[in-house]
């Protein structure tokens, strides 16, 4: 069954408002959640690591201001793009680091991704 | 960002041939893994790879991790219509994160 959940699938959203996205690790507690971004037929690009209870850390290029990043329990992690443009219409996966699995790598599971578009 | 050299890009073939795609990096992974994305969706883990020289197998995919653990490839024999999708092949890096080659397209002519 699924181990991550995402929410929502689709949202579209006006120029100048800010959107949230919900990841929810199902059933397992996850300590550490990525963020990702894909542009049509492009591969998955990190934007941050999220660790819960602690801020999360971007990767270079990335706005930390743009893109909020809140890891507030053991089971979500949440994405907030913040005053959108039409260049952040995007997909946007997250992806989740069971604890479980910590002590070795493991395969990463990823939601369903967000499609975000911005008019 | 840093990507890994994945080919071929695309690739259109009959029904029930073989396919095969491969990706390269110029550093060392400790983990390889193949992903398969349909559209609109979140990619589906296919294979793990966690050891040089490892060969997996799941159903009718194969892939192995280069000796050197900087390449990996992956086969699917017999290629079904539901094949069709975009592959991508991940290297593990310290601290789990992923970085991903650029996909493969995988279109099946029936």
């Amino acid at each position: 069954g699924a181990v991550v959940s995402q929410h929502p699938s689709r949202v579209i959203c006006k120029s100048g408002t800010s959107v949230k996205i919900e990841c929810r690790s199902l059933d397992f507690q996850a300590t550490t959640m990525f963020w990702y971004r894909q542009f049509p037929k492009k591969s998955l690009m990190l934007m941050a690591t999220s660790n819960e209870g602690s801020k999360a850390t971007y990767e270079q290029g990335v706005e930390k201001d743009k893109f909020l990043i809140n890891h507030a329990s053991l089971t979500l992690s949440t994405l907030t793009v913040t005053s959108a443009h039409p260049e952040d219409s995007s997909f946007y996966i997250c992806s989740v680091l069971l604890s479980r699995d910590i002590w070795h790598n493991s395969p990463l599971h990823f939601g369903n991704g967000t499609r975000l578009t911005v008019t | 960002g840093q990507q890994l050299n994945q080919s071929p890009q695309s690739m259109f073939i009959q029904e029930g041939e073989d396919v095969s795609m491969n990706c390269t990096s110029s550093s060392i992974f400790n983990t390889w893994l193949w992903y398969k994305q349909d559209p609109g969706e979140g990619p589906v883990l296919l294979i793990a790879l966690y050891k040089a020289g490892e060969l997996t197998s799941n159903g009718r995919l194969t892939a192995q991790f280069g000796i050197t653990r900087k390449d990996s490839f992956l086969n699917i024999s017999a290629s079904i219509p539901s094949d069709v999708g975009i592959y991508f092949c991940a290297g593990q890096e310290y601290g789990n994160k992923l970085v991903f080659g650029a996909g493969t397209i995988l279109r099946v002519k029936s």
